[in-house]
């Protein structure tokens, strides 16, 4: 098993431009996160889905938005990055939305 | 919103020495996890408690679910070189009517060094 997996690695965007952020995990996980990770920040929730066909806000979710694909896969799409959202983006599951968490290696994203 | 008070921020010890960090809050919750980072890496979860009052050990690595549920800690005994990383305690909020969601807080981070 992969476990959580997300593409890309590493990307680096100019301000105004798009990207979507993939992640797809592979432990059959109802719920599903995405974090970003800022130094002295610890991690913080950008927006979850507690099952397939719901999305919900976490606590930094504006210039941000998801989609849950199917129960693998949930993207996170910067329509118009901007500087302050370089950032390490971390995708998570769990069984479910009260269960332990996973994570997978990280999207390191720098805006200029 | 609710806030994880994680301490001390950073550790460097000589390898062979015991270490100590907690995690307090003034909220309650109802699991409270330990992560482990490495340099490039997502965290990986070290260890789970559920109950409170609860002693769970993985390996040299022992954790306390508080008694009053608004903390934790985490001791890693005999430390080794490969220990060296950011630690993370994370506490699960109870759902209730007033919509809460059971989701993960974070504290910001025990950075350990240790010297071979």
């Amino acid at each position: 098993n992969a476990g959580v997996t997300q593409t890309p690695k590493f990307q680096v965007l100019k301000t105004g431009q798009s990207m979507t952020l993939q992640c797809a995990q592979d432990m059959n996980h109802n719920s599903m996160y995405w974090y970003r990770q800022d130094p002295g920040m610890g991690l913080r929730l950008i927006y979850y889905s507690a099952s397939e066909g719901t999305t919900d806000k976490g606590e930094v979710p504006n210039g941000y938005n998801v989609s849950r694909l199917n129960k693998r896969e949930f993207s996170l799409r910067l329509e118009s990055a901007a500087p302050s959202q370089t950032s390490v983006y971390f995708c998570a599951s769990s069984e479910r939305v009260t269960g332990e968490q996973y994570f997978g290696p990280g999207t390191r994203l720098t805006v200029t | 919103g609710q806030q994880l008070n994680q301490s001390p921020q950073s550790m460097f010890i000589q390898e062979g020495e015991d270490v100590s960090m907690n995690c307090t809050s003034s909220s309650i919750f109802n699991t409270w996890l330990w992560y482990k980072q490495d340099p490039g890496e997502g965290p990986v979860l070290l260890i789970a408690l559920y109950k409170a009052g609860e002693l769970t050990s993985n390996g040299r690595l022992t954790a306390q679910f508080g008694i009053t549920r608004k903390d934790s800690f985490l001791n890693i005994s005999a430390s080794i070189p490969s220990d060296v990383g950011i630690y993370f305690c994370a506490g699960q909020l109870p759902r209730n009517g007033s919509g809460n969601t059971g989701k993960l807080i974070f504290g910001q981070g025990t950075t350990l060094q240790v010297k071979p």
